[in-house]
């Protein structure tokens, strides 16, 4: 089975440049989650979404920070204009609808703003 | 509000020895646990949870994990290590009342010498 797939892998851009991270999640799950992992803060959770719906964006960091799920097969983080403390690791994972499943990780696109 | 300790940054173990991997908890009513590990340049990987029933659960690659109510606690191990073992181990907790937001831990780097 193909897992979550995630694109870029890596991204290099200059700041005030848009960026855009892309996943696809497993076919048949209904969350989808957006995580930031950083070696100052960890891994922190973003936003989710059930059904394509965003359920919690409390995670996301500022307003420059957006993200989208148009159907279930795809979602889009956004960030618009991009600063160098956004650097960092960003991981798109999904999940069945049930609490006791785990959440399948894609491999993350490692992001440097310079 | 739900959380979870890490408390060891490092763990270091010699090839063949036992390895234990702390965690501990704090969450309102059942938690559901889980053991993931990340290989560098990877996403998380799932290896094993704990939802209700026996105290010690198996998974993945050898690995298993024993719960602890009274002392909060869902310690990771291993009877015999690998230099493959060699990854960053997360624990995380989902509360059964606490919606869908799954909490991570620091994370712990184990190290396993040859």
């Amino acid at each position: 089975d193909a897992g979550v797939i995630q694109s870029p892998r890596h991204e290099v851009t200059e700041m005030g440049q848009e960026v855009t991270l892309r996943c696809k999640p497993i076919s048949g799950h209904d969350y989808l989650f957006w995580y930031r992992q950083t070696m100052m803060r960890g891994l922190e959770l973003l936003i989710y979404f059930n059904n394509n719906v965003p359920i919690d964006d409390s995670g996301m960091p500022e307003d420059r920070f957006s993200a989208k799920m148009p159907n279930a097969s795809f979602s889009t983080l956004k960030i618009q204009p991009s600063e160098p403390r956004d650097s960092a690791v960003y991981f798109c994972a999904s999940s069945l609808m049930d609490r006791v499943q785990p959440q399948h990780f894609g491999d993350g696109t490692r992001l440097s703003i310079l | 509000a739900q959380s979870v300790a890490q408390p060891e940054d490092q763990v270091n173990v010699a090839e063949g020895n036992p390895l234990t991997v702390k965690c501990t908890y704090s969450v309102s009513g059942n938690p559901y646990l889980f053991w993931y590990v990340q290989y560098p340049n990877r996403g998380l990987q799932f290896l094993l949870k704990y939802i209700t029933g026996d105290n010690l659960v198996k998974g993945s690659y050898g690995f298993e994990a024993e719960f602890n109510k009274s002392q909060t606690s869902f310690h990771l191990k291993k009877p015999s290590a690998l230099v493959s073992d060699s990854a960053l181990y997360f624990c995380a907790v989902r509360a059964y009342t606490g919606g869908f937001k799954t909490i991570f831990g620091a994370g712990t780097r184990l190290f396993v010498k040859a």
